[in-house]
């Protein structure tokens, strides 16, 4: 499955270093989110862009910067990270948010981050 | 508010036998229902949906209906194979909203 590639895959960093996590979807949606996967936690959804505007923070540390220049791409800048943010990262897309037939949510691999 | 639990894992079981993953919701609205899978070292694939009630989602031999009354979208597999081991996630979405809910996963492990 390709539709929705993540990169890095992997990222070792630490608190004081700024690096970004890219997404790019090949699926032609509108909607793209960012998730958060700790061990031992529920799947926690980030951010959701629709048609490149963000319509739900959920009430994310603003050390975590999302960024969407257009519907295939999405970012999410990292600096002055903590030990406790080390995580898997997945980003998804789908055709229409909220909407019945459309809104089937589509995972890329991850970008499995390392915070020392 | 909206809601999904799974049953606690970590679920094992010999090749061929029959699987079941309970999960059940709690809604405000009217969801649609999804079971994601989750291979070792990869991201969330989707396995199968429903949509509305009685509706029954299938694929690769998985199985689940979309049961109102008892407000259940329970994971079934008549013979599981080694390569089914994977946490297995169902969540929710109410049409309308943004947000996907999802159960805590269950670890399934298959052995030969």
């Amino acid at each position: 499955e390709t539709g929705v590639t993540q990169t890095p895959r992997h990222l070792v960093m630490g608190m004081t270093n700024k690096k970004s996590l890219k997404c790019e979807q090949h699926l032609g949606h509108n909607a793209m989110y960012w998730y958060k996967q700790s061990a031992k936690k529920p799947l926690e959804l980030m951010f959701v862009y629709n048609f490149k505007e963000q319509t739900e923070n959920n009430s994310v540390p603003s050390r975590f910067s999302p960024e969407c220049p257009n519907s295939s791409h999405l970012f999410l800048h990292l600096h002055t990270l903590q030990p406790e943010d080390s995580a898997l990262y997945l980003c998804a897309s789908s055709q229409v948010p909220g909407l019945a037939g459309k809104e089937t949510q589509y995972f890329g691999p991850g970008t499995r981050l390392l915070v020392l | 508010g909206n809601s999904v639990t799974q049953m606690e894992g970590p679920v094992t079981l010999s090749e061929e036998a029959f699987l079941t993953i309970n999960c059940t919701y709690t809604a405000t609205g009217y969801p649609s229902l999804f079971w994601y899978v989750q291979y070792p070292g990869e991201g969330l694939q989707l396995l199968l949906k429903a949509t509305k009630a009685d509706d029954k989602g299938s694929n690769k031999g998985f199985e689940a209906t979309y049961r109102k009354e008892t407000t259940s979208f329970h994971l079934e597999k008549g013979s599981v194979q080694v390569s089914d081991s994977a946490v297995y996630f169902c969540a929710l979405l109410i049409q309308g909203a943004q947000k996907l809910v999802f159960g805590q996963g269950t670890r399934l492990t298959i052995n030969p």
